[in-house]
């Protein structure tokens, strides 16, 4: 079955460092793909997304690369600040049912 | 800035009880989505819903389950029969008109089954 997977799960990363979380994902017929950040006792947020017909997208200090021939994802934060300090996880979908991996604890250390 | 909200943020119930979850989705979204998260593990898809029926449901939506739209503006997750294991976060969620639009989550129930 569908797989989603993240390669760490805790990032610790100094204040004003660039911070990247990885997302490995196993249908190949996925085809919009979400990075969320969530906080301790919220629900997840929305950073930023990216269809298949792309290789990069960016927002503000965040940027989505997709790596379809690997099925490999990744979330860059640029400059990390305390705020940043959230769990990130991916969600993949092919034809609208999200799978969701499991999540990055990223820390940001002064 | 218009938000999902869910009520109540805190459900605790008897196992075998009948439960119900609330949630107002931000009000010109048409698709409505539950997710659940048990502690410590990874959010899991339950149900998408659009045009006042069910769109998609992952195998975790089972026949205890179900989803209504009783009005304009709540949508509803009834889980008939609880068990220990229905014991996680469950979070609301909308989008303007496609899956593939952003969705937007509402802050969770915490539902504890004893």
């Amino acid at each position: 079955g569908e797989s989603v997977g993240l390669h760490l799960p805790t990032l610790s990363v100094q204040e004003g460092d660039n911070s990247i979380i990885n997302c490995a994902y196993s249908n190949s017929a996925s085809d919009y793909f979400i990075w969320y950040k969530q906080e301790s006792g919220k629900g997840p947020q929305f950073i930023i997304d990216i269809r298949s017909n792309m290789d990069k997208r960016q927002g503000q200090r965040v940027t989505v690369l997709l790596n379809k021939t690997v099925k490999h994802l990744s979330l860059q934060i640029a400059a990390t600040q305390p705020g940043d300090s959230a769990v990130y996880f991916c969600a993949v979908t092919a034809g609208g049912k999200f799978q969701f991996g499991a999540g990055t604890q990223v820390v940001v250390t002064p | 800035e218009p938000e999902v909200t869910q009520t109540p943020s805190h459900q605790v119930t008897q196992m075998g009880q009948e439960v119900i979850l609330r949630c107002v989705p931000i009000s010109n979204h048409l698709y409505f989505y539950w997710y659940r998260q048990i502690l410590g593990q990874k959010v899991e898809f339950l149900v998408s819903f659009y045009n006042n029926e069910i769109s998609e449901k992952s195998e975790i939506f089972d026949d205890q389950f179900s989803v209504e739209r009783p009005d304009g503006s709540n949508f509803t997750l009834k889980i008939r029969s609880t068990k220990l294991e229905d014991s996680a976060m469950y979070f609301c969620a909308s989008s303007v008109s496609l899956p593939t639009d952003t969705q937007y989550f509402g802050p969770g129930t915490r539902l504890t089954v004893l």
